[in-house]
C-alpha cells in the first residue's frame, strides 16, 4: 500500500523566513499529488497539485511544490512566509484510484 | 456555488447512541468521499463512492460504520452504535469527472461521544 510521510511536523518560524516543508511517498507508478492547508478551526483548502508537465508548480498565496520523480518527493516551499501562513500542512497522494492518501501533516507556526 | 456542505457542524452524543452525519456535495461532482480525523491517526479515508456506488470501503473501521448515497446530491455516515474512540473530526469530500479532479472538502463534522 501506498504512503505519505512528512517528517516536519511542527515548524516555528519568524515572519519573512523561507519554508520548505518535505513531502515523500512509497509508490512506483505514476502518482498525482497535492498539497492541502488547513487554516485553524477551517476545512482543508487545496494549495497546489501536480498531474503532469513542468514538475515545478505554483499554487496559490506565493507557495510553490517541485515533483523529484527520483526522489519520490513533492516538498513545498515559500520563499517568505507571513503571520497569515500559520496553519496545517497536509501532503497527499493519489495513485489513480481517486482516493486520497494523507501525509501526518506539518503544523506551521509563524511568529510576527 | 456553496461547496460541500455538511450536517452537522457539531454532534455530541452518549456512548450507544446512533449518529447520522450528513453530506451534499457539490453539485455536478460525481465522487464523494468521508475522511476521519483524530490527533493519532490523522486524516484517513473511510470510504469513497463514484456515481453513487461505493468504490471502496476498505477504511471503515468496523461494522458500527455504514456509508449510503441514495443519490447524486446526498450522502450519509451512520454509526451505531457509538463509543467515545469514535470521537474526531469527520469530513466529506467530492470531486469531478473531468481533468484535475482534485478533491473539495466540507466544513467537517465535529463528533464527540461521551
Amino acid at each position: 500500500a501506498q504512503s505519505v510521510s512528512q517528517h516536519n511536523h511542527h515548524v516555528i518560524l519568524s515572519e519573512a523566513a523561507s519554508l520548505e516543508l518535505g513531502c515523500n511517498y512509497s509508490y512506483g507508478g505514476t502518482v498525482n499529488l497535492f498539497w492541502y492547508v488547513q487554516y485553524p478551526g477551517q476545512h482543508l483548502q487545496l494549495l497546489l497539485k501536480y498531474f503532469s508537465g513542468d514538475p515545478l508548480v505554483k499554487g496559490i498565496k506565493g507557495f510553490e511544490a517541485e515533483f523529484i520523480k527520483s526522489k519520490f518527493s513533492f516538498n513545498l516551499r515559500k520563499p517568505s512566509v507571513q503571520w497569515s501562513d500559520t496553519a496545517e500542512y497536509f501532503c497527499a497522494v493519489d495513485t489513480g484510484r481517486r482516493a486520497l492518501t494523507f501525509g501526518s501533516g506539518t503544523r506551521l507556526q509563524v511568529q510576527p | 456555488d456553496a461547496g460541500v456542505i455538511q450536517s452537522p457542524r457539531h454532534e455530541v452524543t452518549e456512548m450507544g447512541q446512533e449518529v447520522t452525519l450528513r453530506c451534499k456535495p457539490i453539485s455536478g461532482h460525481n465522487s464523494l468521499f468521508w475522511y476521519r480525523q483524530t490527533m493519532m491517526r490523522g486524516l484517513e479515508l473511510l470510504i469513497y463512492f463514484n456515481n453513487n456506488v461505493p468504490i471502496d470501503d476498505s477504511g471503515m473501521p468496523e461494522d458500527r460504520f455504514s456509508a449510503k448515497m441514495p443519490n447524486a446530491s446526498f450522502s450519509t455516515l451512520k454509526i451505531q452504535p457509538s463509543e467515545p474512540r469514535d470521537s474526531a473530526v469527520y469530513f466529506c469530500a467530492s470531486s469531478g469527472l473531468l481533468g484535475a479532479y482534485e478533491q473539495y472538502f466540507g466544513p467537517g463534522t465535529r463528533l464527540t461521544v461521551t
